[in-house]
């Protein structure tokens, strides 16, 4: 069965540090990878997936299927970055019925 | 307004009560989904509906009944809940349920069951 595992419940580090978290998951196939996250009093959004290759908000996240990884970086962590974050997986079958298997998330707090 | 909505905001009900939660996007998605975020498990997807068909029931309980009844409103009805059920419920969109799509996000409904 596919599963998303956040190995870190809550994460803290001080402005300017450096801040990895943490993503591992479980399908023998070929997965697509997702973070979402959720800023204080504002919703569920994405904020970078796999497929796209992209950085958001100095953010990057890279797929490492020896280790069934997707970790999401920042070199340098800013004030407001401090939200919940969330992996996120798919095992698109052929065309229809992708789905979304969601990590229990991340609380990270960036100290001034 | 814009986006997903999801009314009520917040709900309080007995286990006897009838109730239903709604959600509306402005999005022109063919896809919706409901899901349950609990304090004590991963967001958990409940239902899946593309183009008002409902293509997926994951094992939801019989007490919560989705309503799909044109691409732009979904409803969830909630008959003889249980505490356990009280959790936040989130409603989405995407273009399509194909997977690699965005999924956008509503504000939630926080459910308190009695």
């Amino acid at each position: 069965a596919q599963r998303v595992t956040q190995p870190e419940k809550l994460l803290s580090v001080f402005k300017g540090a450096p801040v990895e978290l943490k993503c591992n998951y479980s399908y023998s196939g070929s997965p697509e990878l997702f973070w979402y996250v959720q800023y204080s009093r504002q919703r569920l959004q994405l904020l970078l997936r796999h497929i796209s290759r992209e950085s958001i908000k100095g953010f990057t996240a890279d797929l490492n299927k020896g280790e069934t990884s997707f970790h999401l970086k920042k070199p340098f962590a800013q004030e407001e970055d401090s939200a919940m974050y969330y992996c996120a997986l798919t095992v698109d079958r052929g065309s229809t019925l992708g789905r979304l298997y969601f990590g229990r998330g991340t609380q990270l707090t960036v100290w001034p | 307004e814009t986006g997903v909505t999801q009314t009520p905001r917040h709900l309080v009900m007995g286990m006897t009560n009838k109730k239903s939660l709604k959600c509306e996007q402005h999005l022109g998605h063919n896809a919706m989904y409901w899901y349950k975020q609990s304090a004590k498990k991963p967001l958990e997807l409940m239902f899946v509906y593309s183009l008002e068909e409902r293509v997926e029931n994951n094992s939801v309980p019989s007490r919560f009944s989705p309503e799909c009844p044109n691409s732009s409103h979904l409803f969830l009805h909630l008959h003889t809940l249980q505490p356990e059920d009280s959790a936040l419920y989130l409603c989405a969109s995407s273009h399509d349920e194909v997977g690699y799509n965005e999924q956008f996000f509503g504000p939630g409904t926080r459910l308190t069951v009695l």
